[in-house]
């Protein structure tokens, strides 16, 4: 069964400062890999994705993320935050070849933008 | 595009009562998924159905809980009776397909608290 590890379960910054958020998952099998935000009281929203092609992936609000598959992670990056990206971010994986379109997802990070 | 909507937004119980969570999926969407996310926790998947037939519910602790998707849209997910264990914020999801690839849409999710 696939796992995902992320690493920091808060990651403090100041407004305009770059962030890392870091996703390790487990299996060497080919994967789909996804990452979602959840804004306080709400559901999941979809940043960004990668399904194959690029290693470099775009996604909504100025987040990007890189697939490194020789070290099975998939981070997150923004090069300036601002307070609104104050959130939670989960990082999931998807097995290719699994039967099913189950996502596994990490524990989350909480990404908190101070002025 | 109307949401994934759910409802209620917050339900407060006590143990060994019983409970129920309502989902309406984006429209057209054939596949909806139940999610349990306890505090500090990623979601879990509780269910996955396509149309109105379950696709995987190998997590879902049968004893006690149950869904259905009457008419492969409206979604029902039921406790009964209630654990303290399980309070959490449910979360519904709906996709188009069971194409790993499509991205899952969330709802605002209901909060369970169990006394």
């Amino acid at each position: 069964a696939q796992s995902v590890t992320q690493l920091d379960s808060q990651v403090p910054v100041f407004e305009e400062a770059p962030v890392e958020l870091r996703c390790n998952y487990s299996s060497s099998v080919s994967v789909y890999l996804f990452w979602y935000v959840q804004y306080p009281n709400q559901g999941l929203q979809l940043l960004l994705k990668y399904l194959s092609g690029s290693t470099l992936v775009k996604g909504i609000n100025g987040f990007e993320a890189e697939f490194n598959k020789s070290q099975t992670s998939f981070h997150l990056r923004k090069p300036s935050v601002h307070i609104s990206d104050t959130a939670e971010y989960f990082c999931a994986v998807s097995d290719q070849n699994s039967g099913y379109s189950t996502l596994t997802f990490g524990k989350g990070t909480m990404l908190l933008v101070s002025p | 595009e109307a949401g994934v909507a759910q409802s209620p937004r917050y339900k407060i119980i006590e143990k060994r009562q019983s409970v129920a969570f309502w989902c309406n999926p984006i429209s057209g969407h054939a596949t909806l998924y139940w999610y349990q996310q306890i505090l500090g926790q990623g979601p879990k998947l509780l269910i996955q159905f396509q149309n109105n037939g379950v696709v995987d519910d190998s997590q879902l602790p049968k004893d006690r809980f149950s869904a259905e998707r009457l008419k492969g849209v409206d979604s029902t997910l039921k406790i009964q009776p209630a654990k303290l264990e399980d309070s959490a914020v449910y979360l519904c999801a709906s996709s188009q397909g069971r194409d790993r690839r499509n991205t899952q849409y969330f709802g605002p999710g209901t909060r369970l608290t169990v006394l």
